[in-house]
C-alpha cells in the first residue's frame, strides 16, 4: 500500500512569502502529525490532527497553522518566512490516535529553503 | 517533561563490526513508549521498533537487538555485523501516554547518532 506523500519535496521561497505544505497519509490513517527538523534544533513536534481537530501543538509561534481535511489528508502553512523557517518538514501518519500501539509513518518530507 | 538524550553524534565502524547506539530518556509518566528510527540520506524516517513501558523483554530482529532497561532509563539499540546499508542517522524517540489515557501522540526525539560504516 502507499506511504506517506508529502507534496512538494522541495520549495524555495523568499522571507515574508507565505508557504503551504501538503500530506496524504496512508490509507486508513486517521492520524496525522508534521515535525520540523533543523541541524540546530534537531526533530521538533508542530502539530497533530485527528478527525479534522488540532488535538496537540508544540512551541511554534502562531505563523505555523495547519489543517486536516475529511479525507485525512493534511496541509500546513507557515505564513511570514523568516531565515530560520528553513528545514526539513517531516509529516507522519498513524492508524489512531490514542492508540499508542501504533507507531507513526513517516514521508520523505519537504525541504523548505527560504531566501 | 519528556527528554531523549542520544550521548553519540557520530560513530564510525568497519563492516562486520558490532556497533551500539545509546539512548536515554526522561519521563514522569509511567506509561510510555520508545520508538528508534532510521533517517537515510533520501530523509524518510524508517521505523525500527516500538516498546512501551511495561514491556522490558529484549527484542531480537535480525541483526538489530534492543536492550530496555527502566532501572537505567535507557533504550540502547545493537547493530550486529554492521553493513555499509546501515550508515544513516538513527533517532531514539519517546511518547508518552498524556492525561487521556493516550490521547498525546507526541513524539520528542533525540537529536540522533550519525552511524558510518566503512566497507
Amino acid at each position: 500500500k502507499a506511504g506517506v506523500t508529502q507534496t512538494p519535496r522541495y520549495l524555495i521561497k523568499t522571507r515574508g512569502q507565505q508557504v503551504t505544505l501538503s500530506c496524504s497519509p496512508i490509507s486508513g490513517h486517521r492520524s496525522v502529525s508534521w515535525y520540523q527538523q533543523t541541524p540546530g534544533q534537531g526533530l521538533q513536534f508542530l502539530f497533530e490532527y485527528f478527525s479534522e481537530t488540532q488535538r496537540n501543538k508544540g512551541n511554534f509561534p502562531g505563523r505555523f497553522s495547519g489543517r486536516q481535511f475529511s479525507n485525512s489528508r493534511s496541509e500546513m502553512n507557515v505564513s511570514t518566512l523568516e531565515l530560520g523557517d528553513s528545514a526539513l518538514y517531516l509529516c507522519a501518519s498513524s492508524l489512531a490516535l490514542g492508540t499508542l500501539n501504533t507507531e507513526a509513518f513517516f514521508g520523505q518530507g519537504t525541504r523548505l529553503t527560504v531566501v | 517533561a519528556q527528554k531523549v538524550t542520544q550521548a553519540q553524534t557520530e560513530i564510525s565502524v568497519v563492516e562486520k563490526e558490532d556497533v551500539t547506539l545509546d539512548c536515554v530518556y526522561e519521563t514522569r509518566d509511567t506509561t510510555y513508549y520508545l520508538f528508534w528510527y532510521k533517517q537515510p540520506p533520501s530523509g524518510e524516517l524508517v521505523f525500527l521498533i516500538r516498546r512501551n513501558s511495561f514491556d522490558e523483554q529484549n527484542e531480537i530482529s535480525g541483526r538489530y537487538s534492543w536492550n530496555f532497561q527502566k532501572s537505567t532509563s535507557s533504550f540502547n539499540f545493537t547493530i550486529t555485523a554492521s553493513q555499509v546499508v546501515d550508515s544513516a542517522v538513527y533517532f531514539c524517540a519517546l511518547s508518552e501516554a498524556g492525561n487521556s489515557g493516550g490521547s498525546n501522540y507526541k513524539l520528542t526525539f533525540g537529536k540522533g547518532t550519525l552511524l558510518t560504516v566503512n566497507p
